[in-house]
């Protein structure tokens, strides 16, 4: 089992409706959760980190993890065509900022 | 925010060649940058650790002769893959550490460098 899945896609939604991205883990020692934006041919931008179980909003992003089930969640409200891309999680513990990520979900917003 | 830059962004080389790629932070300081690879629909895996002025740090099954990385300013890592082969070709993307970052939200990716060994 590896150590973080995450459903590859790809995902194709129509401008304005609410995307869930999803991510499972195996490893309960992992303490820090993110998610990375990646635009073809770019590097990982960060959308959002937290380290504790429950929601975390901004704007119209909101992470979410369970660290019971070992699971996390985006949700993205009104999606726009400018949201299509690859959104990977990553999840790491330690200080050293060593992250293991998952495959990348592609997103597809049609207008 | 914070930049980091990679350079070359796309190369392409003959197989037996090797190539260096850099990996800058433009207005920070960094003494961890990170290597990792990342192959068409799959996802980024950590290549090596690159702390300033120390050896750098492999993860398992990653070569140490073969791809060889020097950090030796706070702002600088250079990754250079040698005697590169057709399955060397990937996506390389650095990612540093802000040196006086306060949490991992401190860690920035660079754009990506394309390897194309024919």
């Amino acid at each position: 089992q590896k150590e973080v899945e995450q459903d590859p896609g790809p995902l194709s939604v129509p401008e304005g409706a609410i995307v869930s991205l999803n991510c499972t883990y195996s490893n309960s020692a992992f303490q820090y959760f993110m998610w990375y934006r990646q635009y073809s041919r770019k590097g990982p931008e960060l959308l959002m980190y937290t380290y504790s179980s429950g929601n975390k909003e901004d704007g119209r992003f909101t992470a979410q993890v369970d660290k019971s089930s070992k699971y996390i969640s985006l949700f993205i409200r009104d999606s726009q065509p400018s949201d299509s891309a690859t959104y990977l999680c990553a999840m790491g513990r330690g200080s050293q900022g060593n992250l293991i990520f998952g495959k990348g979900t592609k997103l597809s917003v049609k207008p | 925010g914070a930049v980091v830059s990679q350079h070359p962004s796309r190369v392409i080389c003959k197989s037996g060649t090797s190539v260096k790629i850099e990996c800058r932070s433009l207005d920070f300081q960094a003494t961890t940058m990170f290597w990792y690879r990342q192959f068409p629909k799959q996802s980024l895996m950590l290549m090596a650790t690159s702390n300033e002025g120390s050896k750098a740090t492999y993860e398992q099954g990653v070569e140490k002769d073969k791809f060889l990385i020097n950090h030796a300013s706070l702002t600088l890592s250079t990754l250079t893959v040698t005697s590169a082969h057709p399955e060397d070709s990937s996506f390389y993307i650095c990612s540093a550490l802000d040196r006086f970052g306060q949490g991992i939200n401190e860690q920035f990716f660079g754009p990506g460098t394309r390897l194309t060994v024919l």
